[in-house]
């Protein structure tokens, strides 16, 4: 089975602070993404990695950074958090090359509740 | 830019009712996926579809690939109370194949026991 971990399931940090949000899967994919859920706004893409030390702007990237340091691994950084970053975080990973459908086929984490206060 | 609309936004149905929900695009696609999402934790891939006109079923859950290719329909047979959570459909993010997607904004289903 597919397994996409992530550091926390909850979180709360302070205005101005930095946060770090890790996220490790253990399928060997190289398709790492970074998602903010927010009601009726759906899942909307921060960061996209398709390889170590590559990566893509999504939607709303604004606020964030990432790093890719390892293939399993794919870290989403606040650099000061703000009260509108308070959201759920979620990480997938995908496959990337052996197939043009699996690489569509994305797998979640539990995702981590960040409340900035 | 590419948009997915979600009908509906929620839904609240008896145990043992069908329950029918549908996602339309803006632009084509070559593939759609849908998802379900328990509370508190991350998206399930439930069904993907790579044909249009293409049916799936997984169990109680049937999906259909629209012949426009730009709408899916997913159908829920005989809900029970696990199948309460957000389903969304998905596909794929622009012209080339990175592998990323766009999702709907979500169907909040609710089983009344």
């Amino acid at each position: 089975d597919v397994k996409v971990t992530q550091s926390s399931r909850y979180l709360v940090k302070r205005t101005g602070e930095k946060v770090f949000l890790e996220c490790v899967q253990d399928m060997d994919h190289e398709n790492m993404f970074w998602y903010r859920q927010d009601p009726g706004l759906g899942l909307r893409l921060i960061y996209f990695s398709y390889d170590v030390k590559m990566k893509e702007k999504g939607d709303i990237p604004e606020g964030y950074s990432v790093s890719r340091e390892k293939k399993e691994r794919f870290s989403l950084i606040l650099e000061s958090a703000s009260t509108n970053q308070t959201s759920m975080y979620l990480c997938a990973s995908s496959f990337r090359f052996q197939d043009y459908r699996t690489a569509y086929e994305q797998y979640f984490g539990p995702g981590t509740r960040l409340t900035v206060t | 830019g590419q948009q997915l609309n979600q009908s509906p936004q929620s839904m609240f149905i008896q145990e043992g009712e069908d329950v029918s929900m549908n996602c339309t695009s803006s632009s084509i696609f070559n593939t759609w996926l849908w998802y379900k999402q328990d509370p508190g934790e991350g998206p399930v891939l439930l069904i993907a579809l790579y044909k249009a006109g293409e049916l799936t079923s997984n169990g109680r859950l049937t999906a259909q690939f629209g012949i426009t290719r730009k709408d899916s329909f997913l159908n829920i047979s005989a809900s029970i109370p696990s199948d309460v959570g957000i389903y969304f459909c998905a596909g794929p993010f622009g012209s080339s194949n990175t592998g990323k997607l766009i999702f709907g904004q979500g169907t909040t289903l609710q089983v009344k026991p």
